[in-house]
This record gives structure tokens, C-alpha cells and sequence, in this order.
């Protein structure tokens, strides 16, 4: 049953803690995505990496870190910097070619207390 | 800059057919998705053009201009299930997705 998966589902954290995001996939994709959602916006890149040991700086980085030790993980790090963590965190993968489709994990809610 | 409009919210009653739209600028153009995502839940693909024209899909179609930067989600039959946001978004000139801030659609019975 592939799929991608995200845990836990809601988290919540105080103030100056980091806490970690999972994100799994076993589609056996190469490219995998990180984005926040709030309310009347759009989904805005986080990070995202294209190859294991690689990963690119979205459109709203600072604040958080990733790693891609392996091809199926990509956790996200939300960091005591980031200004307004409480937000919808939704993972995504897709295939390599161009114009690939996103599918996306059931996403984590991230409330700071 | 990079701009994706779509209306807030729509109401259509069930068993009508509601028309979604979806007007774009974006740094080049490789392509536009439709998702659709129920409350607190993961967006989930519903279609892709990348050349003029509509396509088919069961209740549901997507059309593309290039030329005018337009798009439309058309659902048919409407269920009361098909109460959810749909998102556009667009691919850019570095494949990346630019998206809209979705359309809150309410099905009434």
C-alpha cells in the first residue's frame, strides 16, 4: 500500500523548543517537498530535495532545517527561530520529470503554545 | 511577481454544476494542477493541463487559455462529498508550484 506518511498528526510545543517533523514515503519517488499552509493562503515552499544528501531552500526557509539521509525520509526541523510556527505542515513527493505530479501526506498541525 | 487568483468562496446546490476559475501570472508556464482538499486533510490531485483546451475526467473537467492565463475546474452532479477548497496551481519556469489560495466550495442540499 504506497503511500506518503506524516506523524504525528497534531503537535504542540512551547515556545523556543524545536521539534521534528516526519515525513515517509514508499512510492520510491526522488523528489520530496516540504510547505506550510495558513488560512486564506497558499501553500508556500519550505525546502525541498531532489537526491539524497541534497536539499534546496524554498521561498520561506528561515526557521527551519531539513536533512535527506535516505530516499524515503525528509524530516523538517522547526526551530526556536522560526517567528510564527503554528501553521498546517504538509509533505509532498513526486518523480524526477518535468512537470511531475505532487502527492501529499495527511499533513501535521503545529500549534506553539 | 507571481500572482494566482481564485474566488474565496462559492455555494451551489446538489446535483447542479458549479465552475471554478483560476487566473494566473507567473514567470513562465509549464503546466497547470487542479487539487482538491477536504478540511484538515491533504490535498489530493485532481487534474493536469499543459496545452489549450478541456479535459475530461468522470464529473469533472479542467480547462486551459494560455494566452489569457485562464483556467476553470468544472464539476458536474454535484455530491454533497465535493464540499471541500480546490486548489490551482501553476508550474513555473524552474518547475516549481506557485499555488492559489484556494476556493472554499459549499455544497447545499
Amino acid at each position: 500500500d504506497g503511500g506518503i506518511t506524516q506523524s504525528p498528526k497534531y503537535l504542540f510545543r512551547k515556545e523556543g523548543q524545536n521539534v521534528t517533523l516526519s515525513c515517509e514515503q514508499n512510492l520510491n519517488h526522488d523528489a520530496m517537498y516540504w510547505y506550510r499552509q495558513d488560512p486564506g493562503q497558499g501553500l508556500r515552499l519550505i525546502y525541498y530535495s531532489q537526491i539524497v544528501n541534497d536539499f534546496q531552500k524554498g521561498d520561506i526557509a528561515e526557521g527551519y532545517s531539513v536533512s535527506r539521509e535516505k530516499k524515503e525520509s525528509f524530516p523538517l526541523t522547526v526551530t526556536s527561530a522560526q517567528k510564527n510556527p503554528t501553521a498546517f505542515y504538509l509533505c509532498a513527493s513526486s518523480g524526477l520529470a518535468d512537470a511531475d505530479t505532487q502527492y501529499f501526506g495527511p499533513g501535521t498541525r503545529l500549534t506553539v503554545l | 511577481g507571481q500572482n494566482i487568483d481564485q474566488p474565496t468562496e462559492m455555494t451551489a446546490t446538489e446535483g447542479a454544476i458549479v465552475q471554478i476559475n483560476c487566473t494566473y501570472q507567473t514567470s513562465g508556464f509549464n503546466g497547470l494542477f487542479w487539487y482538491q482538499q477536504h478540511a484538515g486533510e491533504a490535498p489530493t490531485f485532481l487534474s493536469y493541463n499543459v496545452l489549450d483546451g478541456l479535459e475530461e475526467k468522470g464529473r469533472f473537467s479542467s480547462f486551459l487559455s494560455r494566452s489569457k492565463g485562464y483556467s476553470y475546474l468544472l464539476l458536474k452532479e454535484l455530491q454533497m462529498k465535493d464540499s471541500a477548497s480546490y486548489l490551482c496551481a501553476v508550474m513555473d519556469s524552474n518547475y516549481q508550484l506557485i499555488w492559489g489560495a484556494g476556493t472554499k466550495l459549499i455544497i447545499k442540499p
